[in-house]
């Protein structure tokens, strides 16, 4: 299973950029890479998802070298709302089953103004 | 379109007690997962339900049991609490899709006293 590594907390002030980075060493070639955002006393949200190289959306983006052994979650211009836990995880939802999913302890991402 | 419920909200039971929480999908998703969340800590999985079976399980003792009907809802029970069984119980729903994103419910947090 591609355990992860992320850093346990991170502080940031509103308008700057966010970037944390998770470490999956042995990813397999099937996994992918997502983020979820979760604030307290809610559900995860999904943020991003990848296989490598580069994706962006409207909220985030999500940077993945050649060798797939980390990846960088960029939030650009944070906000206080933004304050939160944020979850790597490297694995394969199959279809009808979770596969190999693991939420790791998150980052918890503390936004100052 | 409703997202993901879960009831109820909170509860409170003792030990030795039995509790059955409830969960309803996203419209068009077919799968559930349930996860376990203590405070803070990562969603851990409890297991997945696809077709009314359970498809995948985790680490977690057979006092934990599920159901899904035909409609997609689904039910988390647990036998014989334990003060330890104390935690936030989120469902998430999904498609059958290979990698589909999960949606989360925000969760029944049950204390077990």
């Amino acid at each position: 299973l591609a355990k992860t590594t992320q850093p346990i907390s991170m502080d940031s002030y509103e308008g700057q950029e966010v970037n944390i980075t998770c470490s999956h060493n042995n990813i397999a070639t099937n996994d992918y890479i997502t983020w979820y955002q979760q604030f307290p006393s809610q559900g995860p949200r999904f943020i991003i998802q990848g296989y490598k190289t580069k994706v962006t959306n409207e909220v985030a983006s999500l940077f993945i070298p050649a060798d797939r052994k980390s990846s960088t979650l960029s939030l650009p211009r944070v906000s206080l709302s933004d304050t939160a836990v944020y979850y790597c995880l490297a694995g394969l939802n199959y279809g009808g089953s979770q596969g190999n999913l693991i939420f790791g302890k998150g980052t918890k991402l503390s936004v100052k103004p | 379109d409703a997202g993901v419920t879960q009831s109820p909200t909170h509860l409170i039971k003792t030990r030795g007690q039995q509790v059955t929480l409830r969960c309803s999908p996203k419209s068009g998703h077919d799968t559930v997962s349930w996860y376990q969340q203590a405070l803070g800590q990562g969603p851990q999985f409890i297991f997945q339900y696809y077709e009314e079976e359970e498809r995948q399980r985790g680490n977690f003792p057979d006092r934990f049991s599920g159901h899904q009907f035909p409609n997609y809802s689904s039910e988390l029970n647990v036998n014989a609490l334990l003060l330890g069984d104390s935690a936030l119980y989120l469902c998430a729903s999904s498609s059958g899709h290979t990698n589909e994103k999960l949606f989360f419910g925000s969760g029944t947090q049950l204390s077990v006293l």
